[in-house]
């Protein structure tokens, strides 16, 4: 199946500092990118949709000036968190949308952890 | 809005024992997804359904759809320790994916 790559895989940062993942799609063009988030025992929760060149859809009750989310290519999308603080430690995890090919299917990057201290 | 609901959350069973979960979802879904996931891991695809009666089995695993109850299910067969991880469903309302809250398996001895 395709590849979907994170980087950091961990990231460690301090309080008032900013932490900037890329989710980067190996072997496909990926025409939209999800950003998901996952607290300790809890279920994944979609923070936003990232569409190539255009602006990232927000879900409800994510600050979109806190989690800056960029697109720039259609084999890379980057989540910055802004100015993170303590409960913004969290796992987030990208999946990618093939352009081609199997339309159904979403590729999940190994994940990023994050802790704020 | 699709709701997606699994059940039970958490599982307790013994090696060589059968057991399903299941997975409801509350509005029209284009395809239903099962996922697992390790530990610190991401998830680890299992099947996706793509339509009424959608049968698929991979070992000890096998996930059924039946759209008109809106129900999808996964079921076990002779479980070993091997299985022991979350298990998601996650139902595609041609957005993104909605996830329901995971069902914590443990396989025991």
């Amino acid at each position: 199946g395709a590849v979907v790559s994170q980087h950091p895989s961990r990231v460690i940062c301090k309080s008032g500092t900013s932490v900037k993942i890329e989710c980067r799609s190996l072997d496909f063009q990926a025409t939209t990118m999800f950003w998901y988030r996952q607290f300790p025992k809890k279920s994944l929760m979609l923070m936003a949709t990232s569409n190539e060149g255009s602006k990232a859809t927000y879900e409800q009750g994510v600050e979109k000036d806190k989690f800056l989310i960029n697109h720039a290519s259609l084999t890379l999308s980057t989540l910055t968190v802004t100015s993170a603080h303590p409960e913004d430690s969290s796992f987030y995890i990208c999946s990618a949308r093939g352009a081609s090919g199997v339309s159904y299917e979403q590729y999940f990057g190994p994940g990023t952890r994050l802790t704020v201290t | 809005e699709l709701k997606v609901e699994q059940n039970p959350l958490f599982l307790s069973m013994q090696e060589g024992k059968n057991y399903t979960i299941y997975c409801n979802y509350s509005t029209t879904s284009d395809r239903l997804y099962w996922y697992r996931q390790d530990p610190g891991k991401s998830l680890e695809s299992l099947f996706v359904l793509l339509s009424n009666g959608a049968v698929k089995q991979e070992g000890r695993l096998m996930a059924s759809l039946d759209t008109k109850a809106r129900l999808s299910t996964l079921h076990i067969t002779a479980a070993v320790h091997d299985l022991s991880a979350t298990y998601f469903c996650a139902g595609d309302s041609g957005y993104a994916l909605n996830f329901g809250k995971g069902t914590s398996l443990l396989v025991t001895p």
